[in-house]
C-alpha cells in the first residue's frame, strides 16, 4: 500500500532563506507524487508534480521538487522564502486511483 | 475558467440529522474524487467517481455516508444521522483522469455537527 511520511509537522524559517519540506513515499508500483499548498480556509492548490521524465520539477511561485528513487524521497524546495509562502504544505502519491496525502507541514516564514 | 465550486461553504447541523453536501467539478472532467480533512485524521480519501460509477468507494466511514454523481457532473455526498466525529471539511476534485493527472480542488465544506 502506497503512504507518505512529512517530516515535521512545522517549520519555521526566516524571509529570505531557504525552504526545504521533506516527505518520503512508500509505493509498490512507480509513483507519481504531487506536493499541494492550503491557505487558511482554503482548497488545496497544486504546486508541482512528479509523473515520468525529468526527476527534477519545477513548480509555480519558484518552488522545486526532485524525485530521488533510491532515497524514496520528494523533497521541496525554495531558495528564498517569502511572507506569502505561509502556509499548509502536502505531499502526495497516487494510490493509483486516488491520492494518499501526508499528514502535512505549516510553514511560517519571520520577518 | 470556472474552478471547482462546493456548497454550502459551511453548514451547522444537530447530531442526528441528515445533510447533502454538493459539488460542481471543472466542466469536462470525468473523474471526481470526495475527501475529508479533520484535525484528528489529516486528509482522508473517502470515495471516487469516473463518469457516474464510483469503482472505489472504500473510504466511506459507514453506511451513513453515501454518494451520487449524475449526468458525469455534480455530485452529492449525503450523510445521515450525523454524528460530532463527522465534523470535518469536506473537500471534493476533479481530475480528466485517474492516476497521474492532478486534482483541481474546490473551497470545501465545513461541516460542523452540534
Amino acid at each position: 500500500a502506497q503512504s507518505v511520511t512529512q517530516l515535521g509537522s512545522h517549520v519555521s524559517v526566516s524571509e529570505g532563506a531557504l525552504v526545504l519540506l521533506r516527505c518520503n513515499y512508500s509505493s509498490s508500483v512507480p509513483p507519481y507524487l504531487f506536493w499541494y499548498v492550503q491557505y487558511p480556509n482554503q482548497g488545496l492548490q497544486l504546486l508541482l508534480k512528479y509523473t515520468t521524465g525529468a526527476t527534477l520539477v519545477k513548480g509555480i511561485n519558484g518552488f522545486e521538487a526532485e524525485f530521488k528513487k533510491s532515497e524514496t524521497s520528494f523533497h521541496l524546495t525554495k531558495p528564498s522564502a517569502h511572507m506569502s509562502d505561509a502556509a499548509e504544505y502536502f505531499c502526495a502519491v497516487t494510490a493509483p486511483d486516488k491520492l494518499v496525502f501526508g499528514a502535512g507541514t505549516i510553514l511560517r516564514v519571520k520577518s | 475558467g470556472a474552478g471547482v465550486s462546493q456548497s454550502p461553504s459551511n453548514k451547522v447541523t444537530e447530531k442526528g440529522k441528515d445533510v447533502e453536501l454538493r459539488c460542481d467539478p471543472i466542466s469536462g472532467h470525468t473523474a471526481l474524487y470526495w475527501y475529508r480533512q479533520s484535525l484528528g485524521q489529516g486528509l482522508e480519501f473517502l470515495i471516487y467517481f469516473q463518469g457516474n460509477s464510483a469503482p472505489d468507494k472504500s473510504g466511506l466511514p459507514s453506511d451513513r455516508f453515501s454518494a451520487e454523481r449524475t449526468g458525469g457532473s455534480v455530485s452529492t455526498l449525503t450523510i445521515q444521522r450525523t454524528q460530532q466525529e463527522d465534523s470535518a471539511v469536506y473537500l471534493c476534485a476533479s481530475s480528466v483522469g485517474q492516476g497521474r493527472h492532478e486534482q483541481y480542488f474546490g473551497p470545501g465544506t465545513r461541516l460542523t455537527v452540534t
